[in-house]
């Protein structure tokens, strides 16, 4: 069983759409995440919930709005994509503060 | 900004050599972790060092942290060519709840 699962893993859309992206995490943890990489690797932390609450929101634009409808799954819906959107989206989870985070294998938005 | 810094950007090594390989971040932690990139794969994590400890080993892993110097190193015993990955420093910035990234280290081990 896969810990943290993201779908879909590759996604290519038109600008000005609206798409969603899905995560589930089958480790019990708390606290969910969700990370954005561009295309020099570096990697940028958007958002985190934990138990359902939002409790880390990074100055990411309000058209990016997670949803977190229980602490095992953390969705992040992306109104009218733009082509700087295009990147890798990561899911992570973590148990409890101050450890390791476990990440899912990504997802690929390309838009065009 | 908070996040981990990672130098070089790329480093090329034959296999059987160590592979060294640093971060620099800029505010005070709690923790430093280091991960692992596989190519079109997602993030795992190798070590974690508490800012109270100055050195960890795990198997062919040495983290060493200088709080000082706010920087931290990773050294890769005997590298192997399926280390070819990016290495990544994670920091937390004080903050329990965030961890701060950079764009991390390119290793490619030469068989």
């Amino acid at each position: 069983d896969t810990a943290v699962s993201q779908t879909p893993k590759y996604l290519v859309t038109q600008m000005g759409n609206d798409k969603s992206i899905k995560c589930e995490q089958n480790l019990g943890h708390d606290t969910m995440y969700w990370y954005k990489q561009d295309s020099k690797k570096f990697l940028k932390i958007m958002f985190s919930y934990n138990n359902k609450e939002l409790i880390i929101n990074e100055t990411v634009p309000n058209r990016f709005s997670p949803k977190s409808p229980d602490k095992a799954h953390l969705n992040l819906h992306i109104n009218s994509l733009e082509l700087g959107d295009s990147a890798v989206y990561f899911c992570a989870s973590r148990d409890s503060p101050n450890e390791k985070l476990f990440f899912g294998s990504g997802t690929q938005l390309s838009v065009l | 900004s908070q996040q981990g810094e990672e130098d070089p950007q790329a480093l090329s090594i034959q296999e059987g050599e160590n592979a060294t390989m640093n971060c620099s971040y800029k505010t005070s932690i709690n923790n430093l972790q280091w991960y692992r990139q596989n190519s079109g794969r997602g993030l795992v994590h190798l070590i974690l060092i508490r800012s109270n400890e100055r050195e960890k080993h795990s198997g062919r892993l040495r983290v060493t942290l200088d709080t000082s110097k706010k920087s931290s190193s990773l050294l890769i015993t005997a590298s192997r060519a399926a280390d070819t990955a990016s290495y990544f420093c994670a920091t937390d910035g004080g903050n329990f709840n965030k961890f701060y990234f950079g764009s991390g280290t390119k290793l490619n081990v030469k068989p």
